[in-house]
């Protein structure tokens, strides 16, 4: 069964920490995974995007890793901004046949305070 | 440059109704996917179209259908519906990449979405 699990469900840290939230999938066949970023009330922005030969991408204070032999991801946030408060989301993108087709997970909330 | 624009924000309808939700994409972008997003759960892929056609359908029942139109806006028609309907409908759009026969990295722009209350 296709899935993709995220943890921890729900995240509180300091304003200008680090943290690290995880993505965990069962889906095959595999195209590529994208982390996006969703605000309250807001559509999911796309942070990174990464196929089965790359390992990390960066795009600002986020870094993606990706193991595609143990099937898991990370989402780094470094020096973390009061605006990183959001629900972050793994999506993970099939490929032959049922291209197109996403799975996504049900996302961390991230909480950041002052 | 505008981005996914979707209408409208919000609509209300009654068990056993009709509802109509519209999705315009960026300019350019040839394909819209369509989601559902229900409090509580995560994003579930619902259709996907390219070029005026339906590439791609998630597991919902037929009463979930839309099209896309020649300038490559799309709708989405929900009929018959249900209180479990109730939800966030997102639509996105993007580029596929078509080289050498591979499809990847197709970026998907969303839409602020389409707030469905069944009552």
């Amino acid at each position: 069964k296709n899935q993709v699990e995220q943890s921890p469900q729900s995240l509180i840290i300091l304003e200008g920490k680090n943290c690290t939230l995880q993505c965990n999938y069962t889906v095959s066949p595999f195209s590529n995974l994208r982390w996006y970023k969703q605000d309250t009330g807001r559509g999911p922005v796309s942070l990174t995007i990464m196929t089965f030969s790359e390992n990390t991408k960066s795009n600002g204070r986020y870094t993606a890793t990706l193991d595609a032999d143990t099937k898991q991801s990370s989402l780094h946030i470094t020096a973390s901004q009061l605006s990183d408060s959001a629900s972050y989301i793994c999506v993970v993108s099939l490929g032959g046949s049922t291209l197109g087709r996403l799975y996504f997970g049900r996302g961390t909330q991230l909480t950041v305070w002052p | 440059e505008a981005g996914v624009t979707q209408s409208p924000t919000h609509l209300i309808k009654t068990r056993g109704q009709q509802a109509t939700l519209r999705c315009s994409p960026i300019s350019g972008h040839t394909s819209v996917y369509w989601y559902q997003q229900a409090l509580g759960l995560g994003l579930q892929f619902l259709l996907w179209y390219d070029e005026g056609e339906e590439r791609n359908r998630g597991n919902f029942p037929p009463r979930f259908s839309g099209r896309q139109f020649p300038n490559y806006s799309s709708e989405l028609n929900v009929n018959a519906l249900e209180l479990e309907d109730s939800a966030l409908y997102l639509c996105a759009s993007s580029n596929i990449l078509r080289g050498r026969g591979v499809w990847a990295k197709n970026i998907q722009y969303f839409g602020a979405g389409t707030r469905l209350s069944v009552l």
